[in-house]
């Protein structure tokens, strides 16, 4: 089945280190995304890929970072920069044009 | 960026009731999108309907782009319906990204 997999489901992450989310899709679709939601909260993107090598900063981008070398794959690196990375992190792809988009299932991260 | 507003905040309903959720938006749009996030943090697409009206099942959805809102109808509710109901729009300017509102927190009691 297509579908999006975001890896793994929850993640600690100590004082001073980064830690790197996953997101793969199998949909063939050409733009993914990075979404963070806070308790009680809608979501809010922090970067977005048209492209593979291609990425565009979203609205909360300080404290990350990304890549995007396979149209499948699209890797969210929290790093120690982001001082509240305490959140739920969704992924999601859509083709390009006015489509839909669709989510992978999260990472929970938090602070030990 | 648009701004997404949705209402009310939360529902508390009997299993059997109906209910109407509203999305306000402040720009035109060429993507809207309905989503249910359930207890485990899944969201789950419902809708994408930028305009017209959409049915599903008991859930059916209608946006009047020339008036900036959309509504989510939720007919003969289920306990399994209970979750956070989000719209998410984009005026297509920057192709795709999506503006949430804060959810309706819908509680279905049996």
């Amino acid at each position: 089945d297509g579908g999006i997999t975001q890896s793994p489901k929850y993640l600690f992450r100590k004082e001073g280190q980064n830690v790197t989310l996953s997101c793969e899709q199998n949909l063939n679709h050409d733009a993914m995304y990075w979404y963070r939601q806070d308790p009680g909260q809608g979501l809010r993107l922090i970067y977005y890929s048209q492209i593979v090598n291609d990425f565009q900063k979203g609205d909360i981008a300080e404290g990350y970072s990304v890549s995007r070398e396979k149209k499948e794959s699209f890797p969210l690196t929290v790093t120690s920069a982001q001082k509240n990375p305490t959140a739920f992190y969704l992924c999601a792809s859509s083709p390009l044009g006015y489509q839909p988009q669709h989510f992978g299932d999260g990472t929970r991260l938090s602070i030990l | 960026g648009i701004q997404v507003e949705q209402s009310p905040p939360d529902l508390i309903l009997q299993e059997g009731a109906n209910s109407t959720l509203r999305c306000n938006f402040s720009d035109s749009v060429n993507n809207l999108q309905w989503f249910h996030q359930n207890p485990w943090g899944q969201l789950i697409n419902l809708f994408y309907i930028p305009s017209g009206t959409k049915q599903n099942g008991r859930l059916s959805a209608t946006t009047v782009a020339t008036e900036r809102y959309s509504l989510l109808y939720i007919s003969s509710s289920q306990t399994t319906d209970s979750g956070v109901y989000f719209c998410a729009a984009d005026r297509g300017s920057t192709l795709g990204r999506l503006y949430f509102g804060r959810g309706t927190q819908l509680t279905v009691w049996p």
